[in-house]
């Protein structure tokens, strides 16, 4: 059974970066589009951006300036990171893939969700 | 890009009510939409795509409908583990729309 687990540190300071990992067990990375959603604390989801395995982004045009993807086959990982982090980038942050392979599609298997707090 | 309205924001019902939760995006994206339910501390659960089609395991109280512009998710006869928060989601583009929480 596959499984997400999103890992980082739980406080950046702010116009630091932030860093986050998700390890994918249980089953392959490969062609996949490994997506990113975050969600502030008591408000609704937003679509971060994707990577695919052959490493094309897709990125949140809000986001995009400040924002990166990777993925690492060999690791079956893929990462987040987002620079000069304010107070409004303050929430849980989820890895989550699409239920069909190599389409953009809805999400069936999320992590549990990361809390990233931006505080000096 | 795409925006997407869900209507109400908090719907207050009782066991045994039949919901009906709307979702309006801001230009076509033909079936293109999912709906989730999150619960508070959990990761949302998807229970429907293609706007009609329910996810493996999703009780059959849950329907969708709609395609274009306008969608609705149904449930027809509310039960205690339905009370959480509903979210629609355009994958055309990624966009979610701002949740509808269902109280008692």
């Amino acid at each position: 059974q596959v499984q997400l687990q999103e890992s980082g540190p739980g406080l950046v300071k702010p116009s630091e970066t932030l860093s986050l990992t998700c390890s994918v067990s249980g089953g392959s990375i490969s062609n996949y589009y490994w997506t990113w959603i975050r969600q502030p604390p008591g408000k609704g989801l937003e679509w971060i951006g994707f990577i695919y395995d052959n490493g094309s982004p897709n990125y949140n045009a809000s986001l995009k300036s400040r924002l990166f993807m990777s993925l690492d086959t060999s690791k079956n990982q893929f990462s987040l990171t987002l620079t000069s982090v304010t107070a409004a980038d303050t929430a849980i942050y989820y890895c989550a893939r699409p239920f069909r392979r190599g389409q953009v599609a809805a999400f069936d298997l999320w992590g549990p969700g990361t809390m990233v707090t931006v505080s000096s | 890009d795409i925006q997407m309205t869900q209507s109400p924001s908090t719907l207050s019902a009782s066991v045994g009510d039949r919901v009906t939760i709307t979702c309006r995006a801001s230009q076509s994206i033909s079936n293109w939409l999912a709906w989730y339910q999150q619960k508070p501390g959990k990761a949302p659960k998807l229970l429907i795509y293609e706007a009609s089609t329910l996810h493996s395991g999703v009780p059959t109280r849950f329907s969708g409908s709609g395609s274009g512009t306008e969608f609705t998710l149904t449930i027809s006869s509310l039960q205690p583990d339905d009370f959480a928060t509903y979210y629609c989601q355009q994958y055309n583009g990624y966009s979610f729309g701002g949740g509808t929480k269902v109280e008692i």
